[in-house]
């Protein structure tokens, strides 16, 4: 069975650019979760999406937007990027139906430089 | 405010002996405690979790972790350490009602020594 996939693998942009991360989650799950992950600290949560409602959101700036589609697949969008924004970014994805039980399941990630 | 602590930035083992990593939480209401596993250039990999019930929870490879409401702690724990157990762990925590999101610790590096 197909995990968790994202694209692309790595990315290089420039300060003021924008950039479009996708997530495709495993068969059957209707949630996607979206993580920032800096260098030498934890995952930070950025939005969380279910039948493609937005369930939640951390304490992320209004550059950052996500949407999930039909298919369950996902989009993270960053405007005006600033050097503090290159990370990995995680996406995961879970059953959405067990709430707050549910376990998630993250991909591989993409890795984004902001020069 | 949530929040999960782990107090080793690293811990070392020689292999074959037995491993603990560490994890404290603090949250309002019933915590829901995940452990998960990273290596290099991958994404984070579920090895067990604890929302009910039996307070030691076994997951993948091997591990397990106690769950002490006392302590507030959720420890990571394997009788005999291998080599290939040498990742970065990450435990992270929700809770039962009002959020979606975890929160995770700053990782804890494990190096398991031949």
């Amino acid at each position: 069975d197909a995990g968790v996939t994202q694209s692309p693998t790595h990315l290089i942009k420039t300060r003021g650019q924008h950039v479009t991360l996708r997530c495709s989650p495993i068969s059957g799950h209707k949630s996607v979760s979206w993580y920032q992950q800096v260098l030498g600290q934890g995952p930070q949560f950025i939005f969380q999406y279910y039948e493609k409602e937005e369930r939640g959101r951390g304490n992320f700036p209004d550059r950052f937007s996500a949407r999930q589609f039909p298919n369950y697949s996902s989009e993270l969008n960053v405007n005006a990027l600033l050097l503090g924004d290159s990370a990995l970014y995680l996406c995961a994805s879970s059953l959405g139906t067990s709430g707050s039980t549910d376990t998630q399941y993250f991909g591989p990630g993409t890795r984004l430089t902001v020069l | 405010a949530q929040s999960v602590a782990q107090p080793e930035d690293q811990v070392n083992v020689a292999e074959g002996n037995p491993l603990t990593v560490k994890c404290t939480y603090s949250v309002s209401g019933n915590p829901y405690l995940f452990w998960y596993v990273q290596y290099p250039n991958r994404g984070l990999q579920f090895l067990l979790k604890y929302i009910t019930g039996d307070n030691l929870v076994k997951g993948s490879y091997g591990f397990e972790a106690e769950f002490n409401k006392s302590q507030t702690s959720f420890h990571l724990k394997k009788p005999s350490a291998l080599v290939s157990d040498s990742a970065l762990y990450f435990c992270a925590v929700t809770r039962q009602t009002g959020t979606y999101k975890y929160i995770f610790g700053t990782g804890t590096r494990l190096k398991v020594l031949a």
